[in-house]
């Protein structure tokens, strides 16, 4: 177990409605990066945030917002959902900014399923 | 574009034997590569990171190889177990990103 928490595990929502997806990281990482993993593919980076700001952003329409907090926990709204924004929606905590060499460390994701 | 290739078609092999897993990837030099494993439903679990000045790292009976030359990592699992069937995945940043390939699913029969 990485010690990153992700809430709810499973979400189903109908296409236009919002989603709001949260995730504690791991005691001590002050960043948090976002991923999305359709079925069969590799995970897809949605964005990064460091200390309370993003840091990095992903090919995502900007329908994909985040935030995070000062205890490092973080959030992840999608609005006007579509059909392909079901996946499994993955949070990762490090201990520094990606592109340094920070091994992350995931949580177990939610599968968000767009009906 | 930049690209992290891994063979998509499933590895099945015999418990007991060597598994080998390349990871490719195109368009740019990244200064490490990195590999983790993915159980069904679960989010990927890192395993070895290799440094672009490192020919070789080894964990236990995991293996990592990094060939700027082919642009390319071989990551091997001696002694295979059954415990060890999972998607194995290659990753390298891309700034503040980590560039995932699509992975390969691994199953080790006893």
């Amino acid at each position: 177990e990485t010690g990153v928490t992700q809430s709810p595990t499973h979400l189903i929502k109908t296409r236009g409605q919002q989603v709001t997806l949260r995730c504690s990281s791991q005691s001590g990482h002050n960043t948090v990066s976002w991923y999305q993993q359709a079925l069969g593919q590799g995970p897809q980076f949605i964005f990064q945030y460091y200390r309370e700001e993003e840091n990095g952003r992903g090919n995502f329409p900007p329908r994909f917002s985040g935030l995070q907090f000062p205890n490092y926990s973080s959030e992840l709204n999608v609005n006007a959902l579509e059909l392909d924004d079901s996946a499994l929606y993955l949070c990762a905590s490090s201990l520094a900014k990606t592109g340094v060499g920070e091994k992350l460390f995931f949580g177990s994701g939610t599968q968000l399923s767009v009906l | 574009s930049q690209k992290i290739e891994q063979n998509s078609e499933a590895l099945n092999i015999q418990e007991g034997k060597t598994a080998t897993l390349t990871c490719n990837y195109t368009n740019y030099s990244p200064a490490y590569l990195q590999w983790y494993r993915q159980d069904p439903g679960r989010g990927p679990v890192f395993l070895l990171l290799i440094r672009e000045n490192e020919k070789e790292k080894r964990k236990e009976r995991l293996k990592v190889t990094f060939d700027t030359t082919l642009k390319q990592s071989l990551f091997h699992i001696t002694a295979s177990q059954p415990a060890d069937s999972a998607t194995y995945l290659c990753a390298a940043a891309t700034g503040y990103a980590l560039n995932f390939g699509k992975g390969t699913s691994l199953l080790v029969t006893p």
